[in-house]
């Protein structure tokens, strides 16, 4: 039920674009994405509901393919404070909710 | 403004021992979940509720039970604590709109 993410992790200097996948083996209704600075607790980031919907806020955005049950999100002009682990959360018409394992991001500078 | 409120935030226990974690939330929400957070496994679903008066389990339930007895409360607890419990765990809620989720700060247990 898990969605898997990739990559794992990843390494960028500030100001370098950065891609991070999320993929399902269940139909999805819903894709989230959420950012969790280590000791914290995840703060949510964005949801896409519909097939091929695609939003963004500054310069972070993600789309969502229904159909390949898939969903991207995108760092662009990474900076300091995008580092964190990335993760994103799939939904069903049930209830449940399932989480990726994550995507563990560091910006340099 | 609060959020989601979750005590303890730190707790060590001996293998056997029972405990409750409280989580609480002042946002009116119908939905709420507990989670454990492991290295490299992400944040596992033990338990939720749709309601006041309603559970559900989630993919990791063994071991543990919740109980939501009011809207704003959602309980979880351990009855005879073993080592694999030891884990940060997370309190989330969410209305019925399928917004994003609100997290607590997360309790920080270790079984020994």
């Amino acid at each position: 039920q898990q969605p898997v993410q990739s990559p794992q992790a990843v390494i960028l200097r500030e100001g370098e674009d950065a891609v991070i996948n999320c993929s399902s083996s269940k139909a999805l209704y819903s894709v989230h994405w959420y950012r969790q600075k280590h000791g914290e607790a995840p703060v949510f980031l964005m949801i896409l509901l519909k097939g091929g919907e695609q939003k963004g806020h500054d310069k972070i955005s993600a789309s969502f393919n229904e159909k390949k049950q898939q969903s991207s999100l995108y760092l662009t002009a990474s900076q300091l404070s995008y580092s964190g682990t990335y993760f994103c959360g799939t939904g069903n018409t049930g209830n449940q909710f399932y989480f990726g394992t994550g995507t563990s991001l560091t910006v340099i500078p | 403004n609060a959020g989601v409120t979750q005590t303890p935030k730190f707790r060590v226990l001996k293998t056997g021992q029972s405990m409750t974690l409280l989580c609480a939330q002042d946002m009116n929400h119908e939905y709420m979940y507990w989670y454990r957070q492991d290295p490299g496994m992400g944040l596992r679903l033990i338990h939720y509720s749709v309601g006041e008066g309603t559970t559900a389990k989630g993919e990791v339930p063994d071991g543990y039970n919740v109980s939501r007895l009011k809207k704003q409360n959602f309980l979880l607890g351990l009855e005879s604590a073993a080592p694999s419990q030891t884990s940060v765990y997370f309190c989330a809620s969410r209305d019925l709109r399928d917004r994003g989720y609100t997290f607590g700060s997360g309790t920080r247990l270790t079984v020994v």
